[in-house]
């Protein structure tokens, strides 16, 4: 089972700043199949970028994907107020497809 | 519009057994697989069961496996989770989850997910 180590938990900003989000995983991650959800309190959760770097649709452009193997990075350009969420990777390229932990991002 | 919406959910003792459901609508149902995940009170997303479009596979997470069954009627665009010897641990809340990738098989991330069910194993 391919492990997924989330980091910061907790990442304290402002709006307008940039945030980086980490997501490391215990293997590879065959063919780059990680996807990032965006989740608020009592929601399910919002697919924001799968295959590592694609954005879903109807996402903005200020949420970035990035990274390969077992090294991704979820980047939000400039935080508006209604990013501040939890964020969770999941990998899906290997069965059993888990996620990480979360990152809780919250407003400093 | 793609909705999916999840009932059933409720209190129950340990030991016991219930069976969520799913209903779908806004998509051609029989072509997307069809997933459980579920969120323990303040934890985080755990998957626990799948099923590909046409009903013919089925995959369970090791922890429910053997407990729980996942079925789906593309008759009626709905997704069930039968669960049996449910245990504290199963205390969650229960989203279904659409695949995002058009595909006979499960690709295993979702672009739609209902509003969840909440399950309670207590006695």
């Amino acid at each position: 089972e391919i492990v997924l180590t989330q980091s910061p938990g907790t990442l304290s900003l402002s709006p307008g700043e940039r945030a980086t989000l980490s997501c490391r995983a215990s293997q590879s991650v065959s063919a780059s199949y990680l996807a990032w959800y965006q989740q608020k309190p009592g929601q399910a959760p919002r697919l924001l970028i799968y295959g590592a770097s694609s954005r879903a649709t109807g996402i903005p452009d200020r949420f970035s994907g990035s990274g390969s193997e077992t090294d991704f990075t979820l980047t939000i350009s400039r935080l508006e107020p209604e990013d501040f969420a939890v964020y969770y990777c999941q990998q899906y390229g290997s069965s059993p497809y888990t996620f990480g932990q979360g990152t809780k991002l919250e407003i400093k | 519009e793609v909705q999916l919406v999840e009932s059933g959910g409720g209190l129950v003792q340990p030991g016991g057994s219930l069976r969520l459901s799913c209903a779908a609508s806004g998509f051609t149902f029989s072509n997307y697989a069809m997933t459980w995940v579920r969120q323990a009170p303040g934890k985080g997303l755990e998957w626990v069961s799948a099923i590909v479009g046409s009903g013919g596979s089925t995959y369970y997470a090791d922890s429910v496996k053997g407990r729980f069954t996942i079925s789906r009627d593309n008759s009626q665009n709905t997704v069930s989770l039968q669960m049996n010897s449910l245990r504290d641990e199963d205390t969650a809340v229960y989203y279904c989850a659409k695949d995002r990738q058009r595909s006979t098989g499960w690709y295993g991330y979702f672009d739609y997910w209902g509003q969840g069910s909440l399950v309670t194993v207590s006695s």
